[in-house]
């Protein structure tokens, strides 16, 4: 089974909703990271969360890391368009790697005008 | 500033075929990550260079894959023969010297490899 669940796989919206993105794991997660990608591009980070009960926000954007480490969420307010593309949460699920991450399959968000 | 460039973008080619994907970090960057992306999979990682040496080849599939660095400007990722299965999109990362982690890799383009 995946070790790393994001839900939902995809996500149509209208302008102007707001939205969340989850992120669950079996294990503690130890670093949570967030990443948007466009179709035929690579990786864009976003937000890194390390500590139980972490909150991070960035423009519209804000990322969570639950009290127990093991779910993350990312929320977006107010969508736009420009906030379309597939979404990707990364996992350092073996405490002190400094660059292995275990990766979600990804949500696709659709943001309609 | 140029980022991390692969080439080529697409490669379509033929079961049996060796495939071979390019990557050029940025400069002055000293680590180096392939990656795989697949829908049933997800994003993989293949196998991390540091100051062009392999550090972690653990997500190499099997032995018909094989990547090389030979100089901190330029690495390869080999596969042959290649299989249907081996379609993806495979990425290149890169990081500069003393990044405290992922959040500090830069994502090339990628390449999509069709393997018919």
């Amino acid at each position: 089974s995946q070790e790393l669940e994001q839900s939902p796989q995809s996500l149509i919206v209208q302008e102007g909703k707001n939205l969340t993105i989850n992120c669950t794991s079996s294990k503690t997660l130890y670093g949570l990271y967030w990443y948007k990608q466009k179709y035929g591009e690579g990786l864009i980070f976003l937000m890194m969360l390390q500590k139980g009960g972490e909150e991070k926000s960035h423009e519209k954007i804000t990322a969570k890391l639950d009290e127990k480490k093991q779910q993350s969420s990312l929320h977006i307010t107010a969508s736009q368009p420009s906030h379309a593309g597939i979404y990707l949460c990364g996992a350092d699920l073996r405490g002190g790697s400094n660059y292995k991450l275990t990766f979600g399959k990804g949500t696709l968000l659709t943001v309609n005008p | 500033d140029a980022g991390v460039i692969q080439s080529p973008r697409h490669e379509v080619t033929e079961m049996g075929q060796e495939v071979t994907l390019r990557c050029k970090p940025i400069s002055g960057h000293n680590s180096l990550f392939w990656y795989r992306q697949t829908m049933m999979r997800g994003l993989e990682l293949l196998i991390y260079f540091n100051n062009n040496v392999p550090i972690d080849d653990s997500g190499m599939p099997e032995d018909r894959f094989s990547a090389k660095m030979p100089n901190a400007s330029f690495s390869t990722l080999k596969i042959q023969p290649s299989e249907p299965r081996d379609s993806a999109v495979y990425f290149c990362a890169s990081s500069p010297p003393g990044s405290g982690g992922p959040h500090e890799q830069f994502f090339g383009p990628g390449t999509r490899l069709t393997v018919l």
